[in-house]
């Protein structure tokens, strides 16, 4: 299965910036997906994010809140924008290999607060 | 809707002890259940389920689909505290935006479990 190297582990930032998560994956995929997992709660697709097109977001999910960059089959980056406290979470990417169905292999995830 | 629901929110048990951990569905285009154990980020993958009836096994864990009533159990037997995690159960199955149909996994919103020695 893939290996996926996320980046940054964690990161403590100020209200009203932006944080921009990276995820690389070792081997060429179609699908990657970004998922939001707030304390206590489970994990939440933001977005579903295929090389060359437009990311697809989820109900509750906005571009301009949560903007996707897809620039080739092994890279895909999300930012966090004009962060408030509610966005402290923990964020993870997943990519979807093989025939259907998919096994799925996470990023090692972000733990984001914001203060 | 689409709806992942897992039962009980949580469970502590002590070693030795077996535990069994449910998850139903409600989802359209239904294509696998998947198993996973979380104990610090990442969800690290245990099963997946495509049949029903068909028990999958690994070491001290199983778990099994049942089509019909729309639910798994993932089973962990002679429960270590190795096994304290996160137990979140997925479902992946199609959705459809725009006129487009994509797979997305929806999770339950997991199981707690706690082995004290």
């Amino acid at each position: 299965s893939a290996v996926i190297s996320q980046k940054p582990s964690r990161d403590i930032c100020q209200r009203g910036t932006s944080l921009t998560i990276q995820c690389q994956v070792d081997s060429q995929v179609t699908m990657m997906f970004w998922y939001r997992q707030q304390p206590g709660q489970s994990l939440t697709l933001i977005a579903t994010a295929n090389q060359g097109s437009e990311a697809t977001y989820e109900s509750g999910f906005v571009i301009d809140k949560f903007p996707i960059s897809r620039p080739n089959l092994t890279f895909s980056t999300l930012t966090v924008s004009n962060m408030s406290p509610e966005d402290s979470s923990i964020y993870l990417c997943s990519v979807g290999q093989g025939r259907i169905p998919y096994g799925y292999t996470f990023g090692s995830g972000t733990r984001l607060t914001v203060v | 809707e689409d709806k992942v629901v897992q039962s009980p929110l949580s469970l502590v048990v002590h070693e030795g002890d077996t535990v069994t951990l449910n998850c139903s569905y409600e989802v359209t285009n239904f294509r696998s259940l998947l198993w996973y154990k979380q104990e610090k980020k990442a969800p690290t993958f245990l099963f997946m389920l495509t049949s029903s009836g068909i028990e999958k096994k690994s070491g001290r864990l199983s778990s099994i689909l049942d089509k019909k009533e729309l639910s798994s159990i993932l089973n962990i037997t002679a429960t270590q505290t190795g096994d304290s995690a996160i137990y979140l159960c997925a479902v992946d199955h199609l959705a459809n935006a725009g006129g487009t149909s994509y797979g997305k996994l929806t999770f339950g919103q997991g199981t707690i479990l706690t082995v004290h020695p």
